[in-house]
């Protein structure tokens, strides 16, 4: 057990619709990391929030948005869902910004759209 | 630039042989690498690490890797491979204020 939950496990919904995924970090770790990870693409690095605040990004679409709130937990948000966002998203965390802090990673959130 | 690369995509070895999976690297200073493995319908689990020092790091599940500045290389190895290994392996690297990963090996394991 890592100690990162995320929640839904699974998300099953239609094309357009929105839909948020919760990350709750290891105790301790005050960074959150999102990936989106799909069989063409690989894992894809989405952004990163230290403390609250955005601290990087990656390919993270306009349709998505991401915030880290003051205990920590993060959520991240999907809108105007299209097929191609059907993944598995992963909340990962970690005590600092990069350098010697592994990643700690959750089980994931398996997204379909259909 | 930083880059980690993951030559190998596919490999599959007979349960209580050796294994060793490769990962290469690009980057400007001494990096922080990392091995994790992935099993079906999982989170990433990190197996090992290597920050500095000792060029060759031991990890759990029986896992070692070995730092290779010179062939900017961080390869994954283990003595004999249990059916138990079957899972999809990644390298990564830290870099300036991200991680990067390799796009994965996949290990099979016959019985």
């Amino acid at each position: 057990d890592s100690g990162v939950t995320q929640t839904p496990k699974h998300l099953i919904t239609a094309t357009g619709q929105r839909v948020t995924l919760r990350c709750s970090p290891r105790s301790g770790d005050l960074s959150v990391y999102w990936y989106q990870q799909s069989l063409d693409q690989g894992l894809q690095f989405l952004i990163q929030y230290y403390n609250g605040e955005e601290r990087a990004k990656g390919n993270i679409l306009e349709r998505f948005s991401a915030q880290q709130f003051p205990d920590l937990h993060s959520e991240l948000n999907l809108s105007s869902l299209e097929l191609g966002d059907s993944a598995l998203y992963f909340c990962a965390s970690s005590v600092g910004t990069t350098g010697n802090s592994p990643l700690h990673f959750g089980n994931g959130t398996r997204l379909t759209v259909t | 630039a930083q880059s980690v690369t993951q030559p190998d995509i596919h490999i599959t070895v007979s349960e209580g042989a050796s294994l060793e999976l490769r990962c290469n690297y690009s980057y400007g200073a001494t990096p922080y690498l990392f091995w994790y493995v992935q099993s079906p319908g999982q989170g990433l689990q990190l197996l090992l690490k290597y920050f500095s020092g000792d060029t060759l790091v031991q990890g759990i599940k029986g896992f070692e890797a070995e730092f290779k500045r010179s062939q900017s290389s961080f390869n994954l190895r283990k003595p004999s491979v249990h059916w138990s290994d079957a899972a999809e392996y990644f390298c990564a690297l830290s870099g300036t204020y991200k991680y990067i990963f390799g796009t994965g090996t996949r290990l099979k394991v016959l019985a």
